[in-house]
């Protein structure tokens, strides 16, 4: 089974609105973390949020949040205000913690284009 | 610190040929990860250190790619005999051990610009 699923190839979004971009996963740790990089058509890879399995709270970086739903499984990351610059390849991770061994498992991305 | 580098960025290389990239990660980070991208993919996990032990490695990866990270600071990563199907971009990437006990830390991984190979 895969360990992150994003199911969305590419999503265009108006400049201005928010978007939201699906990222289920799957573990049987107890104790896991979860992240959402951003990756521009020049190929850095930018970490932009995180979310522990721990955490209460849904995490919030500026214009960035992550709608943490546990039982799901489910962590998307919605986007507020989207603007050109936010076009790029987005990537959910899982970082499992097992026997002290750590292992960061990427999806296979969404693809955003914000229209002007 | 300037991040994590990798060299080099570009290798265009025969099948068959060895290669060899090399990681340098922040150096406060005792965690570095080795992944592989294909265009329109994500980032593939290939390997992982903590200081000097490589403590897991992708069952994908076949027995032509070996990686060390002697002393836990720089890494290399070797290909050997390559084959076209090699031809991808080799991401290094770096953590650090957070400040609280697990799992409470971020510990994000910090990557470098990547080497891409191209095996002809």
């Amino acid at each position: 089974a895969q360990k992150i699923t994003q199911t969305q190839p590419g999503m265009f979004v108006q400049e201005k609105e928010a978007v939201t971009l699906d990222c289920t996963y799957d573990t049987s740790d107890p104790s896991y973390g979860l992240f959402w990089y951003k990756q521009p058509s020049s190929g850095e890879m930018i970490f932009l949020i995180y979310q522990g399995s721990y955490d209460q709270q849904n995490a919030t970086e500026g214009r960035y949040s992550l709608n943490f739903q546990k039982a799901r499984k489910s962590a998307n990351l919605v986007i507020s205000a989207s603007q050109l610059g936010d076009s790029a390849m987005y990537f959910c991770a899982m970082r499992e913690v097992s026997g002290g061994y750590q292992k960061v498992t990427f999806g296979i991305g969404t693809k955003l284009q914000v229209i002007p | 610190d300037t991040g994590v580098s990798q060299d080099p960025r570009h290798k265009i290389t025969k099948r068959g040929q060895n290669v060899t990239f090399r990681c340098d990660p922040i150096s406060e980070h005792n965690r570095l990860y080795w992944y592989r991208q294909t265009l329109g993919q994500g980032p593939e996990f290939l390997t992982y250190f903590q200081n000097e032990a490589q403590l897991e490695k992708s069952r994908l990866l076949s027995d032509r790619f070996s990686a060390e990270r002697p002393k836990g600071s720089f890494s290399t990563l070797e290909i050997q005999r390559t084959e076209q199907g090699d031809s991808a971009m080799y991401l290094c990437a770096s953590s650090a051990l957070g400040g609280g006990p697990e799992p409470f830390n971020t510990g994000e991984l910090f990557f470098g610009e990547g080497s891409r190979l191209t095996v002809l």
